[in-house]
């Protein structure tokens, strides 16, 4: 699976659009892009992903690159609840064992 | 997620004795999966199942075995406990392409 860099911190300000970036430059044809969120020692939480559309959900948005070399998390509207790591992931679908291999995802703190 | 369960939430145990920590699904998913987290390595896959009896190494097995005699349910086993393997582990399940869902984790200290 392709690797991914991610800003190791970010801040955002409350109620404004959280933009976290991923960069996947050796990504192939065939992985997706996903993202996770990690809560203060709580399990990952799914978010959302996507192959080469851009996708939304009730959670956020995720702008891909037409060249599908990186990608943008939106958050649209940050709450103090939206502190966490996050973290950027892509896999091959359907692989066997469909593993998700974790970098060291982005440190989101919203702050008042 | 009330979905997937893992117990205990909390364990202290000695050097040299064994452990087991269990991971209950009640979703069907055909997918379960291991993982310790370490501060400075964040989550790494320990091992992995994709189907009852159906297990696979993942990156840091050494020190571990796993077994699935049942959908629902997947054991970690630690044959003889090591200091190096007090962590935080979490068990997920996943069913195709869609999303993990991960258990609220297991606190172990090996003292």
């Amino acid at each position: 699976d392709a690797k991914t860099t991610q800003p190791p911190s970010m801040d955002c300000a409350e109620g404004r659009a959280a933009n976290l970036p991923c960069n996947h430059s050796t990504i192939s044809g065939n992985e997706y892009v996903y993202w996770y969120r990690q809560i203060h020692s709580q399990g990952p939480q799914y978010i959302i992903h996507g192959l080469k559309n851009n996708e939304t959900n009730e959670m956020a948005s995720l702008i891909i690159t037409e060249d599908r070399k990186s990608s943008t998390l939106i958050l649209p509207h940050a709450t103090l609840r939206d502190t966490a790591v996050y973290y950027c992931i892509v896999r091959v679908a359907g692989a066997a064992g469909n593993k998700l291999t974790f970098g060291g995802g982005t440190r989101v703190l919203v702050k008042p | 997620d009330a979905g997937i369960t893992q117990s205990p939430r909390h364990k202290v145990t000695e050097t040299g004795t064994p452990v087991t920590l269990r991971c209950h699904q009640t979703e069907n998913h055909r997918y379960m999966y291991w993982y310790r987290q370490d501060p400075g390595h964040g989550l790494r896959l320990i091992h992995y199942s994709y189907g009852v009896k159906d297990t696979d190494k993942g990156e840091v097995s050494d020190g571990y075995s796993v077994s699935r005699s049942k959908t629902e349910d997947f054991l970690l086993t630690l044959e003889s406990a090591t200091s190096s393997q007090t962590s935080v582990y979490f068990c997920a399940t996943g069913q195709g392409d869609y999303g993990y869902t991960f258990g609220s984790g297991t606190r172990l200290t090996v003292v």
